[in-house]
């Protein structure tokens, strides 16, 4: 069975530093790894996502992440926080092959970013 | 535009009332899902059709019952509604056709109370 611990409820930073957001899976197969973004009262979306194609994965809003199989992790980063970084990210683990595309959510970490 | 429609937006219900969430996408997807998202829960699967005229139980089904209409739709249905389904409940919806998962598109939600 696949899952998904993502470390830490809530993170606070201030604005201009260094966001990272921690994500470790377990999967019996080869995973594809997500991360998505909710800002309040919306839906999620897609930040970015790991298909075996490249280790470091980059994605929307300076965002990116790096796939470690040694250390089943996919951490979440930004080098420079935003305002507009203050949200909710949820990391997302599928095994395609036996799931049917299904993913498995963490708990989430909401993002806090201060002036 | 293209993407995930979900009705209504919010819904207030009386215990024991019944209700249908709707849901539509246009993007020609054979996979579609319903979630649910609690407070320090993430978002638990409760259905899946991993394609037109199938449909399968997800991790938390109790209570739920879901109707595949056709590529596009897959509805939602709460017989008895009881005060523990109050959530905000997300359709989605994937391409799992080829051998690449690329995660979900996501509906805007519909929050569910029920007193």
């Amino acid at each position: 069975a696949q899952s998904v611990t993502q470390l830490g409820s809530h993170v606070s930073v201030s604005e201009g530093a260094l966001v990272l957001l921690r994500c470790n899976y377990s999967s019996s197969v080869p995973p594809y790894l997500f991360w998505y973004v909710q800002y309040p009262n919306q839906g999620l979306q897609l930040l970015l996502k790991y298909t075996s194609a490249a280790t470091l994965v980059k994605g929307i809003n300076g965002f990116e992440a790096e796939f470690k199989k040694s250390e089943t992790s996919f951490h979440l980063t930004k080098p420079s926080a935003h305002m507009s970084d203050a949200a909710e990210y949820f990391c997302a683990v599928s095994d395609l092959a036996a799931s049917y595309g299904k993913l498995t959510f963490g708990q989430g970490t909401i993002l806090t970013v201060h002036p | 535009n293209a993407g995930v429609t979900q009705t209504p937006k919010f819904q207030v219900l009386k215990t024991g009332q019944s209700m249908t969430l709707q849901c539509a996408q246009d993007m020609n997807h054979n996979s579609m899902y319903w979630y649910r998202q609690d407070p320090g829960m993430g978002l638990r699967l409760i259905y899946y059709s991993a394609s037109e005229g199938t449909t399968d139980k997800g991790e938390v089904p109790n209570g739920y019952n879901v109707s595949r209409l056709n590529k596009r739709e897959f509805s939602l249905r709460l017989e008895s509604a009881a005060p523990s389904q109050t959530s905000v409940y997300f359709c989605a919806s994937s391409d799992t056709t080829g051998p690449i998962n690329y995660g979900y598109t996501f509906g805007s939600g519909t929050r569910l109370t029920v007193v």
